[in-house]
C-alpha cells in the first residue's frame, strides 16, 4: 500500500526567505510520480510540482524546486524567495503509473510573514 | 487554458436527501478522478473513469454512484445524505498524453457540500 507522511503540521517563514516543506513516502512500485499541491483559502487544489521516479533530476519550477532521494523515499520542496501569495496548505502526494489514484499526506500549512 | 469544470459549486441538503454533482474534465482528458475532503483532512479519492469505464475504486459508501458519459463529463450522485457526507468534492482529470503531462491530475474548483 502506498503511504504519505508530511510530519511539519505548520511552517513559518519570512517573505523573501526560503523554506523547506518535507515528505517522505512509501511504495512498492517501482515506477511512480509524486506531487506537491497547494491549497491556499480558496481551497483549489493547485499543481505544484511534479517528479517522476525514474528521473534522477531534480524538477524545477521557478521559485519551486524538489530534493527527491529515491533510496531515502524522500520528496522535499523547497520555495525560494517565499512571497505572502505562498501561504497555503501544501499536500505532498504520490502516484504508481497506470493512471491511479493520488495518495495525499496529511498537508503542511505555510504561514507566510511580512 | 480550460480548466476543469465542476457544478454546483456549493449545495445544501437536508439529511435523507439526494445530490448530483457534475464534472467536466480539460478538453480530451479521458480520465476522471473524485476525492471527497473532510474539514481539517487531506483529500481521500472516491472512485476514477477511464473512457467511460470505472478503473479504480476508493472508499466510496454503497449510497454514492457515478459514471462517465460519452462526453467525459461525470456525474458523482450521492443518496440518502447523511451529516458526514458534508465536505469538499473534487473532480480531477488527466490526459493519456506524454511528456510533462502524463498522469498528472488538475483539480476542478471543487463542490462544497453541506447537510443539515
Amino acid at each position: 500500500a502506498q503511504t504519505v507522511t508530511q510530519s511539519q503540521p505548520e511552517m513559518s517563514v519570512q517573505e523573501a526567505e526560503t523554506v523547506t516543506l518535507s515528505c517522505t513516502y512509501d511504495t512498492s512500485e517501482s515506477d511512480y510520480y509524486l506531487f506537491w499541491y497547494k491549497q491556499p483559502p480558496s481551497r483549489q487544489m493547485i499543481l505544484v510540482i511534479r517528479q517522476e521516479a525514474y528521473k534522477q533530476q531534480n524538477a524545477t519550477e521557478n521559485r519551486f524546486s524538489v530534493n527527491f532521494q529515491k533510496a531515502a523515499k524522500s520528496f522535499s520542496l523547497k520555495i525560494s524567495d517565499s512571497q505572502l501569495g505562498d501561504a497555503a496548505m501544501y499536500f505532498c502526494a504520490s502516484l504508481n503509473t497506470g493512471f491511479q489514484k493520488l495518495v495525499f499526506g496529511t498537508g503542511t500549512r505555510l504561514l507566510v510573514s511580512p | 487554458a480550460a480548466g476543469v469544470i465542476q457544478s454546483p459549486r456549493h449545495l445544501i441538503k437536508e439529511k435523507r436527501e439526494t445530490a448530483t454533482l457534475k464534472c467536466y474534465p480539460i478538453p480530451r482528458h479521458d480520465t476522471v478522478y473524485w476525492y471527497q475532503q473532510g474539514p481539517g483532512q487531506d483529500p481521500q479519492f472516491l472512485i476514477s473513469f477511464y473512457e467511460k469505464m470505472q478503473s479504480d475504486k476508493g472508499s466510496i459508501p454503497d449510497r454514492f454512484s457515478a459514471q462517465q458519459f460519452s462526453d467525459y463529463h461525470s456525474e458523482l450522485n450521492m443518496s440518502s445524505l447523511e451529516l458526514g457526507d458534508s465536505a469538499l468534492y473534487f473532480c480531477a482529470s488527466s490526459s493519456p498524453g506524454t511528456g510533462d503531462y502524463q498522469e498528472t491530475q488538475y483539480f476542478g474548483p471543487g463542490t462544497r457540500l453541506l447537510v443539515l
